[in-house]
């Protein structure tokens, strides 16, 4: 079965750094670019970031670039996204989701992980 | 960035009754790449459309879409107690990868 676990997820205080997983099984993880998207309480989605099957190509929301890195780990079947400076604004659901294909650009996200939270208050 | 607009926000209906769900870019969504997606309370969402009318694996074909360029829609040709949901759309042909606001459709 494929599956995405995230985790990492936590309250924390304005400017202040948080590291969420995402651990991936039941396929090739190697194969396939993946993204982070978000949720804010009582909002839409909002694609976060992403990054392609060797790490080659990422990208990211204006409202997160320069403080958010994405990164892969294909030996441990895991992605990562390293947040840093956070803000009361970044408070939402995170989930990591699976793209069907190698690279982010005309691919869609065909599997999604449950989420973890991630709560930036004072 | 392409900006993706859906009405109506809230679609009220009762079950059996078709639902069409609109989605404007604005700008052309290359190679009709987008995507429709489901998503319940407390649960992550759900592919439910690719590529603007291709239905993922599993999906029932009461749902359908349509569309290229700029203007693309869902229709749910009978809805089912389980279809009362929030749709976003979201187009996957250009960084950043943008969801529309949703659309609720709920039970009238």
């Amino acid at each position: 079965e494929v599956q995405l676990v995230e985790s990492g997820g936590g309250l924390v205080q304005p400017g202040r750094s948080l590291r969420l997983s995402c651990a991936a099984s039941g396929f090739t993880f190697d194969d396939y670019a993946m993204h982070w998207v978000r949720q804010a309480p009582g909002k839409g989605l909002e694609w976060v970031s992403g990054i392609s099957w060797n790490s080659g190509r990422v990208g990211y929301a204006d409202s997160v670039k320069g403080r958010f890195t994405i990164s892969r780990d294909n030996a441990k079947n895991s992605l990562y996204l390293q947040m840093n400076s956070l803000r009361v604004e970044d408070t939402a659901l995170y989930y990591c989701a699976k793209v069907f294909g190698i690279t982010m650009v005309g691919y869609y996200m065909d599997v999604w992980g449950k989420g973890t939270t991630v709560t930036v208050s004072s | 960035e392409i900006v993706l607009t859906q009405s109506p926000g809230t679609l009220s209906l009762s079950p059996g009754e078709r639902a069409t769900l609109s989605c404007r870019a604005s700008q052309s969504v290359s190679s009709s790449s987008l995507a429709w997606y489901q998503q319940k309370p407390g649960q992550a969402p759900r592919l439910l459309i690719y590529g603007a009318s291709t239905r993922a694996t599993g999906i029932p074909d009461r749902f359908s879409g349509s569309g290229s360029g700029s203007d693309f829609t869902l229709t749910i040709s009978g809805l089912e107690p389980e279809d009362f949901a929030v749709y976003y759309c979201q187009q996957y042909g250009s960084s950043p990868y943008t969801f529309g606001g949703g659309t609720k459709v709920e039970i009238k």
